[in-house]
């Protein structure tokens, strides 16, 4: 199968400040790929679908200018998380596919906590 | 909007018993449905997958099952082993155009004694 890679796998950062997590498809070109946040023992929970050259899709109850998308070329997705709170805390994950009705390829994930 | 309720939440069961999962989807125009095997801290791996123009699919000890009618699809494990222990999540492939945004059930942890 396809191989997404995520960057990085653990990150602690403080109160405030931003973080950046790469998702990257490393064998396939992908126009869209999806953020999800996982907190402990609950499901996935999508967060927005990243597009290749415009701008990201937002799932209601998510704050564009907190979580900051930008999908600038066909193998790069990012997102920045702005001002983090320990709220943010959580799990972090993102997917790719070929499109239609086709298996998603999903990063490692990126474990965020912010103290 | 689009919604995927997925009982039990927890299943426990003894070594070569079997193990069903359930799911319901409400959109109706959802048309892949895949079911994800996810251990601690790690990335949802897929364990098999059906698409709305087949009822039944196996691979070995898994089998899934669709019934488009009623919006149900299950995931069936047959003789369990203590490896089979994870959480395992049910998806729909929702929204229109094959966007490819899957919303997940909320999870079954399955555990398997030796």
């Amino acid at each position: 199968g396809a191989v997404v890679s995520q960057h990085p796998s653990r990150v602690i950062c403080k109160s405030g400040t931003s973080v950046k997590i790469e998702c990257r498809s490393l064998d396939f070109q992908a126009t869209t790929m999806f953020w999800y946040r996982q907190f402990p023992k609950q499901s996935l929970m999508l967060m927005a679908t990243s597009n290749e050259g415009s701008k990201a899709t937002y799932e209601q109850g998510v704050e564009k200018d907190k979580f900051l998308i930008n999908h600038a070329s066909l193998t790069l997705s990012t997102l920045t998380v702005t001002s983090a709170h320990p709220e943010d805390s959580s799990f972090y994950i993102c997917s790719a596919s070929y499109g239609g009705l086709t298996e998603a390829f999903f990063g490692q994930g990126t474990r965020l906590t912010v103290v | 909007g689009e919604n995927v309720e997925q009982h039990p939440s927890t299943l426990s069961v003894q070594e070569g018993d079997s193990a069903v999962i359930k799911c319901t989807y409400s959109d109706s125009a959802s048309n892949y449905f895949p079911w994800y095997k996810q251990e601690l801290g790690k990335r949802p791996q897929l364990i098999i997958d059906i698409r709305s123009n087949v009822g039944e699919k196996k691979d070995q000890r898994i089998a899934v099952t669709l019934n488009k009618t009623a919006k149900h699809f299950s995931l069936h494990i047959t003789e369990t082993q203590p490896e089979d222990s994870a959480v395992y999540f049910c998806a729909a492939l929702g929204g229109s155009g094959n966007t490819g945004k899957l919303i997940f059930g909320q999870g079954t942890t399955l555990q398997v004694k030796p």
